[in-house]
C-alpha cells in the first residue's frame, strides 16, 4: 500500500495548550486527507478531512476551531489541536483515501494532555 | 452516510477453538471490507481484507466472509491461540474514508 508518515506517534502537552500533527505521504500526492480520532475503549471515528485547496469538512460535533486542520501541499496534512484539554486525550490517525497503492493509515498520534 | 454494526462487543473463547465476529453495514456502494486489530496503545493493524467482488478470503487461520445481499459480513479465526487477544474492528468503504465498527474485544484463554 501507500506510505503515510504521521508524527508525532506520541505527545503529552498541558492544558490550554496546542499541538500540531503531521500526516505525509511519501510516495504519492494526496489531495485528501482523512483524520479519525479514537478516544479509549471506543472505535475510530471520521473527524474530518482536509481538501488541498479548499477548506477541511469536519463531521457533527467536531469543533472547527478547535481542530484546525490544514492541507498544506499535496504530501501533507496538518491537524492543531488548540487549547488542548484532557477531554481531548485520543488517539488521532490520518488516512488517504484508496488509491492505485491501496488503503493506508498513518502510524498514529497518542495525544495526553494533562 | 454508512453505518456498520459490530457484534458481539465482547467475545471469550478457550484456546484451540473458534471466534466468530459479524459485522452488517447499510451503504450498498461500499466496495471494501477490512478487518483491523488493535493491541493496546497500538494504531489498528490490517488483518485481513475483501472486495464487494469475492464471497470469501481466507489466510491460514482467518477468513472473512461477505454477503452483499444481506449487506453483512463476518470475521472467522479458528484454532485461536493466546496472543489473538486484542480489540478487532470491521470498516467498511466506498474508496474514500472509512466508517468503523464499534470493536469487539476478543479474549483467548489459554
Amino acid at each position: 500500500g501507500a506510505v503515510v508518515s504521521q508524527h508525532p506517534s506520541w505527545v503529552i502537552c498541558k492544558s490550554g495548550t496546542s499541538v500540531k500533527i503531521e500526516c505525509r505521504s511519501l510516495d504519492f500526492q494526496a489531495t485528501t486527507m482523512f483524520w479519525y480520532r479514537q478516544f479509549p475503549k471506543q472505535s475510530l471515528m471520521l473527524m474530518a478531512t482536509s481538501n488541498e485547496g479548499s477548506k477541511a469538512t469536519y463531521e457533527q460535533g467536531v469543533e472547527k476551531d478547535k481542530f484546525l486542520i490544514n492541507h498544506a501541499s499535496l504530501t501533507l496534512s496538518t491537524l492543531t489541536v488548540t487549547s488542548a484539554h484532557p477531554e481531548d486525550s485520543s488517539f488521532y490517525i490520518c488516512s488517504p483515501p484508496a488509491g492505485k497503492k491501496g488503503y493506508t493509515f498513518g502510524s498514529g498520534t497518542r495525544l495526553t494532555v494533562v | 452516510g454508512e453505518n456498520v454494526e459490530q457484534h458481539p462487543s465482547t467475545l471469550s473463547v478457550q484456546e484451540g477453538d473458534s471466534a466468530v465476529i459479524k459485522c452488517t453495514y447499510s451503504d450498498s456502494a461500499s466496495n471494501y471490507f477490512p478487518w483491523y486489530k488493535q493491541e493496546l496503545g497500538k494504531r489498528p493493524q490490517l488483518i485481513i481484507d475483501i472486495r464487494s467482488n469475492v464471497g470469501e478470503k481466507k489466510d491460514q487461520r482467518i477468513a472473512v466472509t461477505l454477503n452483499k445481499t444481506a449487506k453483512h459480513f463476518s470475521l472467522h479465526i479458528t484454532e485461536t491461540q493466546p496472543e489473538d487477544s486484542a480489540v478487532y474492528f470491521c470498516a467498511a468503504s466506498t474508496g474514500n474514508q472509512f466508517y468503523f465498527g464499534t470493536g469487539t474485544s476478543l479474549t483467548v484463554i489459554p
